[in-house]
């Protein structure tokens, strides 16, 4: 079975502040790895994914994550947060097997002072 | 134009009571998940269904039986609620095995509070 860590639970930054969110995941075979975003009161959407290809991708709102496999990690990154990215952040990974379900880490929740 | 869709949006009860929440989906998925987050957004799976059929349980306990109708559609049962089941209750839906597009589009949560 798989397994997700996120490191931070609450992480508090100023406007204009750079950010990074850890993620490592436990899992033997390939993964399927993504963050998902959930804004006061919203429902979860998709920030970005990773499946194949260059392990740096681009999301929306200027994020972006780097998959490096050998530390099984997915860390999330934003060079320059604002107010409106006060969220919570949830890092899933998905075994790209058959009937696979997300794994979600416990979130991390980012507050950003203006 | 709603992808996924949840009813009731919020869900006020008494300990005790049987109630359902709804889940359509109209992105043509073969999957549909419920999924449950506690009051400390901790977010777990609780069901699966492919093509009506459930794939995935998660020690859930036996008061709660989701039902699927049509692959358009999975709906939660909940027998006898008791406080602990207050939560956010998540439907998703996925187009499982296909390689890159197993992305899983959520719905809006329904708020689930037990008195």
């Amino acid at each position: 079975a798989q397994s997700v860590s996120q490191h931070n639970h609450h992480v508090i930054l100023s406007e204009a502040a750079s950010l990074e969110l850890g993620c490592n995941y436990s899992y033997g075979g390939t993964v399927n790895l993504f963050w998902y975003v959930q804004y006061p009161g919203q429902h979860l959407q998709l920030l970005l994914k990773y499946f194949s290809g260059d392990p740096l991708v681009k999301g929306i709102k200027g994020f972006e994550a780097e998959f490096i496999k050998s530390k099984f990690s997915f860390n999330l990154r934003k060079p320059s947060v604002q107010w409106s990215d006060t969220a919570e952040y949830f890092c899933a990974p998905l075994p790209n097997s058959g009937y696979s379900t997300l794994t979600f880490g416990k979130g991390t929740m980012l507050l950003v002072s203006p | 134009d709603t992808a996924v869709s949840q009813t009731p949006k919020y869900l006020v009860t008494q300990m005790g009571n049987d109630k359902s929440i709804k889940c359509e989906q109209n992105l043509g998925h073969d999957t549909m998940y419920w999924y449950k987050q506690d009051s400390k957004k901790f977010l777990k799976i609780m069901f699966s269904y492919n093509n009506k059929e459930l794939i995935i349980n998660e020690t859930v306990p036996n008061r709660f039986s989701p039902k699927s109708p049509d692959k358009a559609h999975l709906n939660l049962h909940i027998n006898s609620l008791e406080l602990g089941d207050s939560a956010v209750y998540f439907c998703a839906s996925s187009q499982v095995g296909r390689p890159g597009i197993d992305e899983q589009f959520f719905g809006p949560g329904t708020r689930l509070t037990v008195l």
